[in-house]
């Protein structure tokens, strides 16, 4: 089936280091992502979201390119920061979809002091 | 705080109960989500609400499940005859206008079976 999912699933970095955290679809239909933030015993936190009229898109120290050709999403953390250790998921929707979010697996980051 | 709220954040029950569990969406959005996240995996879709209105449901949404949105506001979602793969966290998430918004959850309620 057609489903999002994540490249890996740990990664480990020194704080002030960016990050890069990838994610690949393959609903060709998908039009609209959002990255999403998990820490344990909460619920996912809205990042960041970009529309397939979009290749990238900048919020605060974060930035996520969208690769149609290759159905390939990224979400880059700049100066990466103790308290952006969380899992990291990427979501998908279509107009098609009836606004049903799919998610992929998660990346666990580990910002390493 | 006007962000999604999930109540009870814990229950545990043994099985064959029914259980309940409510979310009070963010005011202004009149679409509600409800979503099952086990362990290490990402949420799934279970069903969503526009206002009062049951629009889809997944086919994860056995029998058991019923959800409810009755004056287009808060939602209760109750699991009846509780079974040990009902154990996940539930999700409520609500947002704003038609089309593809972002989503915003609040932060579940976990349920344990016995």
């Amino acid at each position: 089936g057609e489903s999002v999912g994540l490249h890996l699933p740990t990664l480990s970095v020194q704080e002030g280091d960016n990050s890069i955290i990838n994610c690949a679809y393959s609903n060709s239909a998908s039009d609209y992502f959002i990255w999403y933030k998990q820490e344990s015993g909460k619920g996912p936190q809205f990042i960041i979201d970009i529309r397939s009229n979009m290749d990238k898109r900048q919020g605060q120290r974060v930035t996520v390119l969208l690769n149609k050709t290759v159905k390939h999403l990224s979400l880059q953390i700049a100066a990466t920061q103790p308290g952006d250790s969380a899992v990291y998921f990427c979501a998908e929707d279509s107009t098609t979809s009836g606004s049903r979010l799919t998610f992929g697996e998660g990346t666990q980051l580990t910002v390493n002091p | 705080d006007t962000g999604v709220s999930q109540d009870p954040r814990h229950k545990i029950t043994k099985r064959g109960q029914n259980v309940t569990f409510r979310c009070d969406p963010i005011s202004e959005h009149n679409r509600l989500y409800w979503y099952r996240q086990t362990l290490g995996q990402g949420p799934e879709f279970l069903t969503y609400f526009q206002n009062e209105a049951q629009l889809e449901k997944s086919r994860l949404l056995s029998d058991r499940f019923s959800a409810e949105r009755p004056k287009g506001s808060f939602s209760t979602l109750e699991i009846q005859r509780t079974e040990q793969g009902d154990s996940a966290m539930y999700l409520c998430a609500s947002s704003r206008g038609l089309g593809v918004m972002p989503q915003h959850f609040g932060d579940g309620t976990r349920l344990s079976i016995l």
